[in-house]
């Protein structure tokens, strides 16, 4: 089982849908959650983190956290086809000295 | 404020060759990681450094990678000699020090190694 999973995608919404990608992890005491936006050939951007159950809106953007299913999802609202490019979820742990474990991530396309 | 900075952002070198890539944190971050993405592969971790001294240098694949943070301010990663299999994108991230380590990127160097 790998330590953090992302469905690969391609994920491929209409324009002003809504984007939902999920995340499922490990390990039990990880503490941070992140989703990094990477377009390609570029670096991964932090766009959203959160620490404690429940949700977080961030603009169009909103990131839920459940630590007992182990499982965060990212919400995109109104998607614009700027949002297309891969998402990366990253958790880190406290395990092995707060290290940052990263998801393969989701392909995400915006039609126009 | 200046970003996290890398150089170069291109290197292509033989098999058997030396190459040395540079970080610049973002200023008054004490936490220093270095990533690396094989093509199809997830970013993996290869070492935290915070300020100079390694914290945690678990992800580092082999004896021939070396990580340095003198002064605790930019950090290098040589790899020497470099095989064909160390190809890929490095990543290098900072952060402050605190309890979310909100980990900020850097624009990659690609390694190509021939």
């Amino acid at each position: 089982q790998k330590e953090v999973e992302q469905n690969s995608g391609p994920l491929s919404v209409p324009e002003g849908a809504i984007a939902s990608l999920n995340c499922t992890y490990s390990d039990r005491v990880s503490q941070s959650f992140f989703w990094y936006r990477q377009y390609s050939g570029k670096s991964p951007e932090l766009i959203m983190s959160i620490y404690s159950n429940g949700d977080k809106e961030d603009g169009r953007f909103t990131a839920q956290l459940n630590k007992a299913s182990q499982y965060v999802s990212l919400l995109i609202r109104d998607s614009q086809p700027s949002d297309s490019a891969t998402y990366l979820c990253a958790v880190t742990t406290p395990t092995g000295g707060f290290k940052t474990i990263f998801g393969a991530g989701t392909r995400l396309f915006v039609k126009a | 404020e200046a970003g996290v900075t890398q150089f170069p952002s291109h290197s292509v070198i033989e098999k058997g060759q030396t190459v040395t890539l540079r970080c610049d944190p973002i200023s008054g971050h004490d936490n220093l990681y270095w990533y690396r993405r094989v093509m199809g592969k997830e970013i993996k971790f290869l070492l935290h450094f915070v300020k100079e001294s390694k914290q945690d240098e678990s992800g580092m694949p082999n004896n021939r990678f070396l990580a340095e943070r003198t002064g605790g301010t930019y950090s290098t990663l040589k790899v020497q000699p470099a095989e064909l299999e160390d190809s890929g994108v490095y990543f290098c991230a900072s952060s402050v020090t605190g309890t979310y380590n909100e980990q900020f990127f850097g624009p990659g160097t690609r390694l190509t190694v021939l």
